[in-house]
């Protein structure tokens, strides 16, 4: 039973390219979060996608990051024009259901700027 | 809005010793808590989750977490560290009010080091 897959597990971007992180949730799970793991840092929300629908998106940037969970497929998560304050490790998780249910982590992305 | 503290960003025991690990946090609403780690270069893995049934929760690895309502705390313990419990240990709060705001708040993080 696969846990939660996350392609590519390192990503090296210029400025200014775009980068497309992937998450495949565990099977059985139609909820799916992303998180962003700064240095030294914990890892802050950003995004809360259900299948075809974002549900809470209040900790996304603003501009250039979009998320998406379609119908079939992975979630992606897209970071267009990237700088240099996008290099983190972006986490995804997966659960059954709503809040109290555990949330099942990927092994990350590693994005690096250059 | 909910928020998590962890008193220390690195924390050194002996093997043997007690582990403690101290976690506070803010909520509007009786919160969900979570116990995390994270090993150099993976993902979180799940320790243990108060969900507002038995306030002393146990988790795997031998570890435990109280949660204090009045003291607004959920810390976690384990009676005997390991060397293999060298790690970075997260605390997490969810309002879980169903509304939205189902992502995890965590805390920064507490780098627990085993001495031989």
């Amino acid at each position: 039973n696969a846990g939660v897959m996350q392609n590519p597990r390192h990503l090296v971007r210029r400025r200014g390219q775009e980068a497309r992180l992937r998450c495949s949730p565990m099977k059985g799970h139609s909820h799916v979060y992303w998180y962003r793991q700064l240095p030294e840092e914990g890892l802050k929300f950003m995004v809360y996608l259900q299948k075809e629908n974002i549900i809470d998106e209040s900790g996304m940037p603003k501009e250039r990051f979009s998320a998406e969970f379609p119908k079939e497929g992975p979630s992606i998560l897209r970071i267009q024009q990237v700088v240099r304050g996008d290099s983190a490790a972006y986490f995804c998780a997966s659960s059954a259901g709503r809040a109290y249910n555990e949330q099942f982590f990927g092994p990350g992305t590693r994005l690096t700027v250059l | 809005a909910q928020s998590v503290t962890q008193l220390g960003s690195h924390v050194s025991v002996s093997e043997g010793a007690l582990v403690l690990l101290r976690c506070n946090y803010s909520s509007s609403v009786p919160p969900y808590l979570f116990w995390y780690v994270q090993y150099p270069n993976q993902g979180l893995q799940l320790l243990l989750k108060y969900t507002s049934a038995a306030t002393l929760v146990k988790g795997i690895n031998g570890f435990e977490a109280e949660f204090k309502k009045s003291e607004t705390s959920f810390h976690l313990t384990k009676p005997s560290a390991h060397m293999s419990d060298a790690a970075e240990y997260f605390c997490a709060v969810s309002e879980g009010s169903g509304g939205g705001a189902d992502g995890l708040t965590f805390g920064k993080g507490t780098h627990l080091i085993i001495q031989p």
